[in-house]
């Protein structure tokens, strides 16, 4: 099935740790973003890539990295986690029409 | 400001009644779109509904309809028959502006629960 395919689904991480969040969109769509969503938050931007070959910072870059791998793929890393980043981490690709999301990554840190 | 408010942390609606959700905008962009998403608890996003600025009429798909009034930069989720499985989270989004699309808001979200 079309649509955004996210990795993993669940992790624990210990503080300071790395990690890194994969994405991939078999719909040619340009562009890719990385949300977190908080309770009570919704939904607030970490990265954006317009394109291929571009990334830009949204609202709560901080802590995060991005890369825009190839046209399908878009990752996120942490590159030293803190519990902060403890979090609900979607994935999503889209138009001016809307997005689809992917199924979620739940982030614990400790 | 806040770009998009949701006034409602969470509903409770009778089976099979109708329910409206809140939602209003802030925006001075003439050009925008505004969406509701579904968030039921297994945690997937689920693309509802859209209303673009110019569109004349409300939106519909299915038991879903968007209630657009412009003058009052509100638009709410009206589910009608309500089921079960409506229970979830609700979130309304606005894109502003066309061109730079990646300006995409999301409201704090309603909790719905349908009661049998």
């Amino acid at each position: 099935n079309a649509g955004v395919t996210q990795t993993p689904k669940f992790q624990v991480l210990k503080t300071g740790q790395s990690m890194t969040l994969q994405c991939a969109q078999d719909m040619n769509h340009n562009s890719m973003y990385w949300y977190r969503q908080d309770p009570g938050m919704g939904l607030r931007l970490i990265y954006y890539s317009a394109s291929e070959g571009t990334t830009d910072k949204g609202e709560v870059p901080n802590g995060y990295n991005v890369s825009r791998l190839n046209k399908r793929e878009f990752s996120l890393r942490l590159e030293s986690a803190a519990p902060s980043q403890t979090s609900v981490y979607f994935c999503a690709s889209g138009t001016v029409n809307g997005y689809t999301f992917g199924s979620g990554t739940r982030l614990t840190v400790v | 400001a806040q770009k998009i408010t949701q006034t409602q942390p969470g509903m409770f609606v009778q089976e099979k009644e109708a329910v409206t959700l809140d939602c209003t905008y802030d925006t001075s962009d003439p050009s925008y779109g505004l969406f509701w998403y579904k968030q039921p608890s297994s945690g997937e996003m689920i693309f509802l509904i859209y209303q673009g600025s110019y569109d004349q009429q409300n939106a519909t798909e299915g038991r879903y309809s968007l209630n657009f009034q412009k003058a009052r930069k509100s638009a709410n989720l009206v589910i009608s028959a309500s089921q079960l499985g409506d229970s979830a989270m609700y979130f309304c989004a606005m894109r502003e502006g066309v061109r730079n699309f990646n300006k995409f808001y999301f409201g704090s979200g309603t909790k719905l629960n349908v009661k049998p």
